[in-house]
């Protein structure tokens, strides 16, 4: 079946332009989560979603990062006034939920993102 | 809090010859581990994960990796190593309180013709 998409794939934007990052999960999988992969510091957590409960965004660098999960499904990651330090690749997983860990998270392409 | 210390930042061997990546966690309770492999500019793909089942976890292409408590360790073993290989390998660990995934710096796997 399908995997998770995310798009654009390449995103070229000017210092203090807002952008919105797309994530499509597999069908049927509850959980939602963004990371950010860059040069500096590597892969690391953004946020995620897991059915109806309140995100956990304990993972956003600054209140310039937001994230809405519409429907259960698709998701946008919005970077406000974007800075150079945004650049990075954003990629997004899903995963049918498992309590206490261990479901298998699969992972999109990446959103590249480049902050001029 | 929950960490991983992958040993090598890069590690290069021959095809045909073994493949050891070292992995090393932190955690103070039983934690889920994997493996994942990101092969230039493509996704991340899982190569294996453990859950608290059996300590010897194979994956695909060949992998495994062997839980070892008392060493906090989760190394990632393949018997001969194939060009194929040749990706950046992350050991990753869940977090305490929800799934998400804390990732190693990764390990550049380099396989010499």
């Amino acid at each position: 079946g399908a995997g998770v998409s995310q798009s654009p794939s390449n995103k070229v934007t000017e210092k203090g332009k807002d952008v919105e990052l797309r994530c499509d999960p597999i069908s049927g999988h509850t959980a939602l989560y963004w990371y950010r992969q860059s040069l500096g510091q590597g892969l690391e957590f953004l946020i995620y979603f897991q059915g109806n409960s309140a995100p956990d965004k304990s993972g956003l660098p600054s209140d310039r990062f937001s994230a809405e999960r519409t429907g259960g499904s698709v998701s946008t990651l919005t970077i406000q006034r974007t800075q150079q330090e945004d650049s990075a690749v954003y990629l997004c997983a899903s995963s049918l939920f498992v309590q206490g860990g261990g479901d298998t998270q699969y992972f999109g392409p990446g959103t590249r993102l480049t902050v001029l | 809090a929950q960490s991983v210390t992958q040993l090598d930042s890069h590690v290069s061997v021959s095809e045909g010859t073994p493949v050891l990546l070292r992995c090393n966690y932190s955690s103070s309770y039983s934690p889920s581990l994997f493996w994942y492999v990101q092969h230039p500019n493509k996704g991340l793909q899982l190569l294996l994960k453990y859950t608290s089942a059996a300590t010897l976890v194979k994956g695909i292409n060949g992998f495994e990796a062997e839980f070892k408590k008392s060493e906090t360790s989760f190394h990632l073993t393949k018997p001969s190593a194939h060009m194929s290989d040749a990706a950046e390998y992350f050991c990753v660990v869940t977090a305490r309180y929800g799934n998400k995934l804390v990732f190693g710096a990764g390990t550049i796997l380099r396989v010499k013709s």
